[in-house]
């Protein structure tokens, strides 16, 4: 599995846009980039994957390059419930459950 | 559709004792994954059920045993519990062949050891 690394933590103020990079080197071919994000004392939940190019939802972007050797998460107007852990994860395409997390981006955003 | 529940929420055992933590995933749900988060270890992979049988197991003592039953709830296990077992422990289920890399986690179960 591709081992991650990403900022330990980050700030930021209402309103703003948040990015947090992730890089991950090793990443095979059929390995998946995943995010997730977790409030304390809850169980993480996810937010977007992607396998190359850019990906949109309602919460999220997930902008990967060309050589998927990193990925940026991307928030749009950050709000004071955004403060949580973002993992950056590296999923093998095997069809096994198996997450393996890194020690995520502590993200807190202010007034 | 009702999400991930784990049962109990909270509990205290001593050291030396046992504990079983249960876990129903999602309806539909196949797969049920456990994960151990602690402050200094962080969030790791326990083991991974599908169809009542083990698929996937990560590094952690035989201590930690879990099953899961034909209606795809899941029990964990932990015996001979030791200071260093008190952790958040967290279940979370999906659907194999649909999206390996979206879990859906349960609250967890705080177990502290004393």
């Amino acid at each position: 599995l591709a081992k991650t690394t990403q900022p330990i933590s980050m700030d930021s103020y209402e309103g703003q846009e948040v990015n947090i990079t992730c890089s991950h080197n090793n990443i095979a071919t059929n390995d998946y980039i995943t995010w997730y994000q977790q409030f304390p004392s809850q169980g993480p939940r996810f937010i977007i994957q992607g396998y190359k190019t850019k990906v949109t939802n309602e919460v999220a972007s997930l902008f990967i390059p060309a050589d998927r050797k990193s990925s940026t998460l991307s928030l749009p107007r950050v709000s004071l419930s955004d403060t949580a852990v973002y993992y950056c994860l590296v999923v093998e395409n095997t069809g096994f459950q198996k997450l393996v997390f890194g020690t995520g981006t502590r993200l807190l955003v202010s007034p | 559709k009702a999400g991930v529940t784990q049962t109990p929420r909270y509990l205290i055992k001593t050291r030396g004792q046992q504990v079983t933590l249960s876990c129903s995933p999602i309806s539909g749900h196949r797969s049920v994954s456990w994960y151990q988060q602690t402050p200094g270890q962080g969030l790791q992979f326990l083991f991974e059920y599908f169809s009542e049988t083990q698929r996937n197991k990560g590094n952690f003592p035989g201590r930690f045993s879990g099953r899961q039953f034909s209606n795809s709830r899941s029990e964990m296990n932990v015996s001979t519990l030791e200071l260093g077992d008190s952790a958040l422990y967290l279940c979370a289920s999906s659907n194999p062949g649909t999206a390996s890399y979206e879990q859906y986690f349960g609250p967890g179960t705080r177990l502290t050891v004393t």
